[in-house]
């Protein structure tokens, strides 16, 4: 069983369209992290929230915590070719983290 | 301090040959993790140390493993007898515990092919 679970597990959209990938959990958690990570690369950190409904955003990724701190979202607006890629969420309710299954980009130019 | 550095960072190995790889975490971090990740899924625990302590191992980690960090800086992953089964990405990553929010970075990983 999951700790965190994504959707969708693949996405691919045309350059210029929006998207929102999902990242849900029975556990709550004291925060967030979102990943991104390109083939044959290591994941990159991209943000973490901790408050519940907190929202911040980077250029045109939004990512929002949900109130219970137990589901999180990255919203991408008019998503680019760069932007393709595999999206991780991650927690740590204890002393390990744990991933999500992933959410694999592809945006087609 | 240039982030976490994995080494190496492509291993080719016959079936039965024993491989380790290195990682230097962040210097400031008590904490550092090992993964392994199959292609297109998320990563999956192995195991982690704080300091020169291991606390904790997954299932996943069988008798043919060992990860050691003996001065609680870099940290070694052997596997021995190694299988076609044992193919995969192996990232390590680091964190400090001791605030609310731990944030974990990862080096590049180390991508072994069993053949």
């Amino acid at each position: 069983t999951q700790l965190l679970e994504q959707s969708p597990q693949f996405l691919s959209i045309q350059e210029g369209e929006n998207l929102t990938v999902y990242c849900n959990s029975s556990s709550v958690f004291s925060s967030l992290q979102w990943y991104r990570q390109e083939p044959g690369e290591g994941p990159v950190l991209l943000v973490t929230v901790v408050t519940g409904g907190e929202v911040k955003k980077l250029k045109r990724l939004t990512f929002q915590f949900g109130d219970a701190r137990k589901d999180s979202s990255l919203h991408i607006t008019a998503a680019q070719p760069g932007d393709t890629g595999l999206y991780l969420c991650a927690g740590a309710p204890g002393n390990q983290f744990y991933f999500g299954t992933g959410t694999s980009l592809t945006v087609i130019p | 301090d240039t982030g976490v550095s994995q080494n190496p960072r492509h291993k080719i190995t016959k079936r039965g040959q024993n491989v380790t790889f290195r990682c230097d975490p962040i210097s400031e971090h008590n904490r550092l993790y090992w993964y392994r990740q199959t292609l297109g899924q998320g990563p999956e625990f192995l195991t982690y140390f704080q300091n020169e302590a291991q606390l904790e191992k997954s299932r996943l980690l069988s008798d043919r493993f060992s990860a050691e960090r003996p001065k609680g800086s870099f940290s070694t992953l052997e596997i021995q007898r190694t299988e076609q089964g044992d193919s995969a990405m192996y990232l390590c990553a680091s964190s400090f515990s001791g605030g609310l929010n731990t944030e974990a970075f990862f080096g590049q990983g180390t991508r072994l092919t069993v053949v």
